[in-house]
């Protein structure tokens, strides 16, 4: 285990609301990414980030914002929470280009 | 547009036969390929992975084949057991840089007693 934790693990919010998801590494791996899984699209990344303070977009990063000023920490942002944003988010670590990652239990919202 | 697919959301496998998995892709740029099994409320794990310089790799009872001519990956389970009852992911990582990783839409596996 590379020592992942998210929290919440569950949240239920409204429309227009803010959230943020935390993810918490004790194994000091570089790289660090935000993964959301839905039916029918398996999952998809929306952030990752490779240092601290480093970080760039996935492929569906439009809603959300993300933070990393420690390398153990890396908060994913949704600045006013849509319905469309109910889903289960995956923090994962990772510590080479192989892309060979480690995956936290994941963190369920749901938006109404 | 979906550049790695499963085709198969689900597959049904008696216990102890083989169990295939399969997904396709369609950038050439590919160059490293992974399958993950996911279990209910967990995290998904890795399971195994192959080198584009490689047509096959193994691990114990776990198989993946890569046919590049065809952008085809496969992952063979034998024999197939109860705790091998999960969704499996098979992911694709080498365009815009090595650490994204494209996934596919996950095939549910069971396997019946």
């Amino acid at each position: 285990d590379a020592g992942i934790t998210q929290s919440p693990r569950h949240k239920v919010t409204e429309t227009g609301t803010p959230v943020t998801l935390r993810c918490h590494q004790t194994e000091n791996h570089r790289y660090m990414y935000w993964y959301r899984q839905d039916p029918g699209h398996g999952l998809r990344l929306i952030h990752y980030s490779y240092g601290v303070k480093d970080t760039d977009k996935g492929e569906v990063s439009d809603g959300y914002s993300v933070s990393r000023s420690k390398t153990e920490d890396f908060l994913l942002t949704l600045e006013s929470a849509t319905s469309s944003q109910t889903s289960v988010y995956f923090c994962a670590t990772g510590t080479t280009n192989t892309g060979e990652l480690f995956f936290g239990e994941g963190s369920r919202l749901t938006v109404l | 547009d979906q550049q790695v697919k499963q085709n198969s959301p689900s597959l049904s496998v008696q216990e102890g036969r083989i169990s295939i998995l399969n997904c396709d892709y369609t950038n050439s740029m590919f160059d490293y390929f992974l399958w993950y099994k996911k279990y209910p409320a967990e995290g998904p794990t890795f399971l195994i992975s192959i080198s584009s310089i490689k047509d096959k790799n193994e691990d114990g009872r776990f198989t993946v084949f890569l046919n590049k001519s065809a952008k085809h990956l496969s992952l063979h389970i034998v024999p197939s057991q109860p705790g091998d009852s999960a969704v499996y992911f098979c992911a694709a990582s080498g365009v815009q840089g090595a650490q994204k990783l494209v996934f596919g839409q996950g095939t549910r596996l069971t396997i019946n007693p």
